[in-house]
């Protein structure tokens, strides 16, 4: 079965700490992979995707970056958190018919 | 400008009721469309995907689609309480997908 693992699973942290968040998939090789931005109750913006290791391409400029470092793996960060950055980061993939599978989500709130 | 033009924002339907859900897009090149359901802390999910013109139903679920007016729509028979949730409606060009900004959908019992 294919599965998608995000970590840590909430997070509260100070404006200007940094931030690493964590996404693992599981059961498919070279899986399309997305991270999404959140407000409460809100839209879902496309932050960044990726096609293959190594590779990622920014769709917004929030202040933050990803980097794929190896096939079943998505890294989503920050050096310097703002109160904007709150929200619910969900990483997906996609199958050959273009559905989204999204992972549980990550809260992050920034005080 | 937005892609994707979802409405309702909100809607309230009796339990065993009929809830639908529209959606729009602005660009020709977004023929494909899928309907998402995402309850509350957790990630979405796809409902249903829907490529060709007319009707596609699945369950208590109705898609429709008419590609000439962009124009893509979603109704639920038999409403739930279970089915209280935000739907979104999502299109896709190429690597990019574009979400509407979501119906909040509140079933009452």
């Amino acid at each position: 079965a294919q599965t998608i693992h995000q970590w840590p699973v909430a997070e509260i942290k100070a404006v200007g700490s940094p931030l690493s968040l964590g996404c693992t998939i599981k059961g498919k090789s070279s899986p399309n992979l997305y991270w999404y931005w959140q407000a409460t109750g809100g839209t879902l913006q496309q932050l960044f995707y990726s096609i293959t290791v190594g590779q990622v391409e920014s769709v917004v400029q929030l202040n933050l970056s990803a980097s794929r470092p190896k096939d079943d793996q998505f890294i989503l960060s920050t050096e310097k958190l703002l109160l904007s950055h709150s929200g619910f980061y969900l990483c997906a993939r996609t199958n050959n018919y273009a559905e989204q599978f999204f992972g549980p989500g990550t809260r992050l709130t920034v005080l | 400008q937005q892609k994707v033009q979802q409405s309702p924002e909100s809607l309230s339907v009796p339990e065993g009721g009929m809830a639908s859900l529209n959606c729009t897009s602005s660009d020709r090149n977004f023929q494909y469309f899928w309907w998402y359901r995402q309850h509350s802390g957790e990630g979405p999910k796809a409902l249903m995907s829907i490529f060709s013109d007319g009707d596609k139903k699945e369950g208590r679920f109705t898609a429709h689609l008419n590609k000439a007016s962009l124009h893509v729509s979603l109704h639920i028979r038999d409403s739930q309480p279970s089915d209280s949730a935000l739907y979104f409606c999502a299109a896709r060009p190429n690597n990019r997908i574009f979400f509407g900004d979501g119906t909040q959908l509140v079933v009452k019992p």
